[in-house]
């Protein structure tokens, strides 16, 4: 079946130092990534997307990168600040479905 | 820009009440989504509708759950009767198109069955 997974469940990080969130994904026919990132008591707020037929995409201080080969997804957030703060969702789709892992809870420490 | 809109943002019942969750899309776009977040599970996609129509409800529990979308601009998910296991933070969302476009969530129904 499909799944999509995230490798830890919570990252601890500096504040100022580069954080990197990773993603699995089981199903090879998946062409549409996208990251969200949710704050408590809020929905999920996109953050960036990729296609696969993309390697790379980059926004503000962030950057997504796609391995179709080990079925690999990250976010690299720089010169990370306290307001980064919050639980990470990757999902992925292939039918227009989005399913979604199980998050990743992002602490910055002063 | 309006984002999408829900309400209540929070609401308390007792079991067997019926239990009505509200949504607004952004306007313009054409697909509507439901989702159900519980720590156990997850974000799960309950239904979803494309242009009023609802296209896929496969993830709608079972039959105490109907969802409508009776114009572009309103969708309502229904729960009769609502037992605590319904428990959870309910999101609507909704995007331009379906497949290659992000979706934009509301801020959530947090709903507890007592």
């Amino acid at each position: 079946g499909e799944s999509v997974g995230l490798h830890l469940p919570t990252l601890s990080v500096q504040e100022g130092d580069n954080s990197i969130i990773n993603c699995a994904y089981s199903n090879s026919a998946s062409d549409y990534f996208i990251w969200y990132k949710q704050e408590s008591g809020k929905g999920p707020q996109f953050i960036i997307d990729i296609r696969s037929n993309m390697d790379k995409r980059q926004g503000q201080r962030v950057t997504v990168l796609l391995n179709k080969t080990v079925k690999h997804l990250s976010l690299q957030i720089a010169a990370t600040q306290p307001g980064d703060s919050a639980v990470y969702f990757c999902a992925e789709t292939h039918t227009g479905k989005l399913i979604f892992g199980q998050g990743t809870t992002l602490q910055v420490k002063p | 820009d309006a984002g999408v809109i829900q309400s209540p943002r929070h609401e308390v019942t007792e079991m067997g009440q019926e239990v009505t969750l509200r949504c607004k899309p952004i306007s313009g776009h054409d697909y509507l989504f439901w989702y159900r977040q519980t720590m156990m599970r997850g974000l799960e996609l309950l239904i979803y509708f494309n242009n009023n129509v609802p296209i896929d409800d496969s993830g709608m529990p079972e039959d105490r759950f109907s969802a409508k979308m009776p114009n572009a601009s309103f969708s309502t998910l229904k729960i009769q009767p609502s037992e605590p296991r319904d428990s959870a933070v309910y999101f609507c969302a909704s995007s331009p198109t379906g497949a290659h476009q992000p979706q934009h969530f509301g801020d959530g129904t947090r709903l507890s069955i007592l």
